[in-house]
């Protein structure tokens, strides 16, 4: 057991760009979420996949986030024309069937817009 | 609105001595509890859960306490030891089996003084 991977762990970018994550989940974990933190805030939830399927989308996830996890297996948050409101951590969760409630956090991604 | 409050956001407790945590809600849907720890530059980490049919869940130095009437819960670490020092986040679901996003605090930072 690995534990949940995110990459990169650090990104930089300029405002208007677009930028892509990437989470591993633990391997036999079959639902994934997606949170962002603030700085002063607690993880706010995005988006949640059970197996391939987007059950769940938060009022955060605007029409530039869009995430995907085409097999059932590692996900991708996509973010389009960043923005400097974008800035923050980027954190991945997984967990397994039977032990829903208890959610397994990766390292995150923290994104600057410059 | 925040529905899950934190409202230290620090504390300091000698080595040795009991640390409290204080966590209250305001949705009365939740019906899982969660405390998660979390280290700088590292994602958060779970440390304790309790059900909402539970009052009281022990884990070795860990014990979570909810009661549902007044919509608080408290983690308490005894004895409080150094490695101990981080930041707290209580966390909730609203949905059976996992099925939703977990709703965090701001969390609060915990410095145990040697």
């Amino acid at each position: 057991d690995t534990g949940v991977s995110q990459d990169p762990r650090h990104k930089i970018t300029k405002r208007g760009q677009n930028v892509t994550f990437r989470c591993d989940p633990i391997s036999e974990h079959n639902r994934l979420y997606w949170y962002r933190q603030t700085l002063g805030q607690g993880p706010e939830f995005l988006t949640y996949f059970q197996n391939e399927a987007q059950l769940e989308k938060s009022r955060l996830l605007s029409d530039r986030f869009s995430a995907e996890r085409p097999k059932g297996s590692f996900s991708t948050l996509e973010i389009q024309r960043t923005e400097q409101g974008d800035s923050a951590m980027y954190l991945c969760a997984s967990s397994a069937p039977g032990q829903g409630y208890e959610q397994y956090f990766g390292p995150g991604t923290r994104l600057t817009v410059t | 609105d925040q529905q899950v409050k934190q409202n230290s956001p620090s504390l300091s407790v000698q080595e040795g001595r009991i640390s409290i945590l204080n966590c209250d809600y305001t949705n009365s849907m939740f019906d899982y509890f969660l405390w998660y720890k979390k280290y700088p530059a590292e994602g958060p980490t779970f440390l304790i859960s309790i059900s909402s049919i539970k009052d009281k869940n022990e884990d070795g130095r860990f014990t979570v306490f909810l009661n549902k009437s007044a919509k608080h819960l408290s983690l308490h670490i005894v004895p409080s030891q150094p490695g101990d020092s981080a930041v707290y986040f209580c966390a909730a679901s609203a949905l059976g089996g996992g099925a939703d996003g977990l709703t965090f605090g701001k969390g609060t930072h915990l410095i145990i003084q040697p």
